[in-house]
C-alpha cells in the first residue's frame, strides 16, 4: 500500500517568507509526527497529533512555526517569517495509533532558507 | 527531562567485522526503546525495538537489549555487510514526560568491501 507522502521535496525560499509543507499519512494512521533534520544533526520532534488535536507540541522551536491536521488524515506544517536556521529537512511520520508503536517515515523535504 | 546520546560516528569497519554502537538513555518511568535507520537514498525506517526491561529485540542480524541497571540499548551485528552502510538512530518514547519522543543524533556507519 501506500507510505507516507510528503511535498513539496524541496523548497527554496528567501528569508521572510512564510513555507507550508505537506504530509499525507499511511490511511487509517491516527497518530501524525512531524521532525526536523538539520545538517549534521539528529532528529529534532516538533509536533504530534493523535487524530485532529495535538496533545504534544513540546518540540516546535517557536511561534513561526505551527501546524494542523484536519479530517485526521492531511496535516500541515507552516513556517512564518522564515530565517535561514529554518533550512532543513522535515520529516513527518505516521504510526496506527499512538507514539509507542512503529512510525513509517516520509521522504521529507528539503527546505532552504537564502 | 529525557536524553538519549549515541556513539558518536562516523564509524568504518571492513566486511564480515563485528559490530557496535553505544546507545544510553536517561528517562522517567518505563520508556521504549527502538532503533531505526536510514539507508542512503531512502527514508527512515524501524530496524527493532524493545519495550521493557532484558527485552532483546532483532533484526537482519541486528539485536539490541534494552537493559535497564545500565540505561542501554547498545546495537550489534557479529557480520556485518557493505549493505549495511547506513545512518543508525536510537531513539526513547515515553508515555510518562513531557518530553515524549527523542532521537539520538545518528551514527553514521560505512562498510569497506
Amino acid at each position: 500500500g501506500a507510505g507516507v507522502s510528503q511535498s513539496p521535496s524541496n523548497k527554496v525560499t528567501e528569508k521572510g517568507k512564510d513555507v507550508e509543507l505537506r504530509c499525507d499519512p499511511i490511511s487509517g494512521h491516527t497518530a501524525l509526527y512531524w521532525y526536523r533534520q538539520s545538517l549534521g544533526q539528529g532528529l529534532e520532534f516538533l509536533i504530534y497529533f493523535q487524530g485532529n488535536s495535538a496533545p504534544d507540541k513540546s518540540g516546535l522551536p517557536s511561534d513561526r512555526f505551527s501546524a494542523e491536521r484536519t479530517g485526521g488524515s492531511v496535516s500541515t506544517l507552516t513556517i512564518q517569517r522564515t530565517q535561514q536556521e529554518d533550512s532543513a529537512v522535515y520529516l513527518c511520520a505516521s504510526s496506527l495509533l499512538d507514539f509507542q508503536e512503529t512510525q513509517y517515515f516520509g521522504p521529507g523535504t528539503r527546505l532552504l532558507v537564502l | 527531562g529525557n536524553s538519549v546520546t549515541q556513539m558518536e560516528g562516523p564509524v568504518t569497519l571492513s566486511e564480515e567485522a563485528f559490530l557496535t554502537i553505544n546507545c544510553t538513555y536517561t528517562a522517567t518511568g518505563y520508556p521504549s526503546l527502538f532503533w531505526y535507520v536510514q539507508y542512503p537514498g531512502e527514508g527512515l525506517q524501524l530496524l527493532l525495538k524493545a519495550t521493557k526491561a532484558d527485552d532483546k529485540g532483532s533484526n537482519k542480524g541486528f539485536e539490541a537489549t534494552y537493559r535497564k541497571e545500565t540505561t542501554s540499548f547498545h546495537l550489534e551485528k557479529g557480520s556485518v555487510q557493505v549493505s549495511d552502510s547506513a545512518v543508525y538512530f536510537c531513539a526513547l518514547i515515553s508515555y510518562s514526560s513531557a518530553s515524549k519522543i527523542i532521537f539520538g543524533s545518528g551514527t553514521r556507519l560505512s562498510i569497506r568491501p
